[in-house]
């Protein structure tokens, strides 16, 4: 089946400092990933749209400079989360669909702690 | 009014029990409707997924879409305690462009199902 690879798992940063979080299809491409964020029991909320070889599409209330997304090949999408401060810790999950196939396969999520 | 209600619960049963998580939605657009698993700091896994209204069985999961009531329900049979997780119903629209593969979320319902 089509499987999402997200990296890394788990990061802490110091305030001010940018992280970057990265999302692989592996076995298949995916010219449209979706970029979440989840607070602790909480549902998912989209921040994200990431097209490939195009600018992302964020949800209203985003900050698209914070948030840097890119998505310079079919099979990876990068987040990079810049001049991190600890309102930014958070859970990040990006997902993608594979052509062919039903529903949104998910990465294992990225636990992001600001200090 | 939120786009997707789902009762959080938690909810907890006994082995063996049969487990009926639910959601209500306000969009009459959504025509794919997901449900999706989650273990503590992973990201979801796909477990069902239907289009438009009826059933659809998977083992021990049916999956119930009932449009004109805006209700999706789904039922898990013979509840093992592996099954406990947080389930997320997601729904999207049947539409091109950049409105498609975008995942309206459940809160999510916490389901711990013990020996």
């Amino acid at each position: 089946g089509a499987v999402v690879s997200q990296h890394p798992s788990r990061v802490i940063c110091k305030s001010g400092t940018s992280v970057k979080i990265e999302c692989r299809s592996l076995d298949f491409q995916a010219t449209t990933m979706f970029w979440y964020r989840q607070f602790p029991k909480k549902s998912l909320m989209l921040m994200a749209t990431s097209n490939e070889g195009s600018k992302a599409t964020y949800e209203q209330g985003v900050e698209k400079d914070k948030f840097l997304i890119n998505h310079a090949s079919l099979t990876l999408s990068t987040l990079t989360v810049t001049s991190a401060h600890p309102e930014d810790s958070s859970f990040y999950i990006c997902s993608a669909r594979a052509v062919g196939t039903y529903g949104y396969t998910f990465g294992s999520g990225t636990r992001l702690t600001v200090v | 009014q939120k786009e997707v209600e789902q009762d959080p619960g938690p909810l907890s049963v006994p082995e063996g029990a049969i487990v009926s998580l639910n959601c209500t939605y306000s969009n009459s657009a959504f025509q794919y409707f997901m449900w999706y698993r989650q273990y503590s700091r992973k990201g979801p896994e796909l477990l069902m997924y239907t289009y438009s209204s009826g059933n659809k069985e998977d083992g021990r999961f049916t999956a119930q879409v009932d449009k004109s009531s805006k209700y999706i329900s789904l039922f898990i049979r013979d509840s093992q305690p592996s099954d406990s997780a947080t389930y997320l119903c997601a729904m999207s629209p049947n539409a091109g462009g950049t409105s498609y593969g975008k995942l309206t979320f459940g809160q999510g319902t916490i389901l711990t199902v013990h020996p």
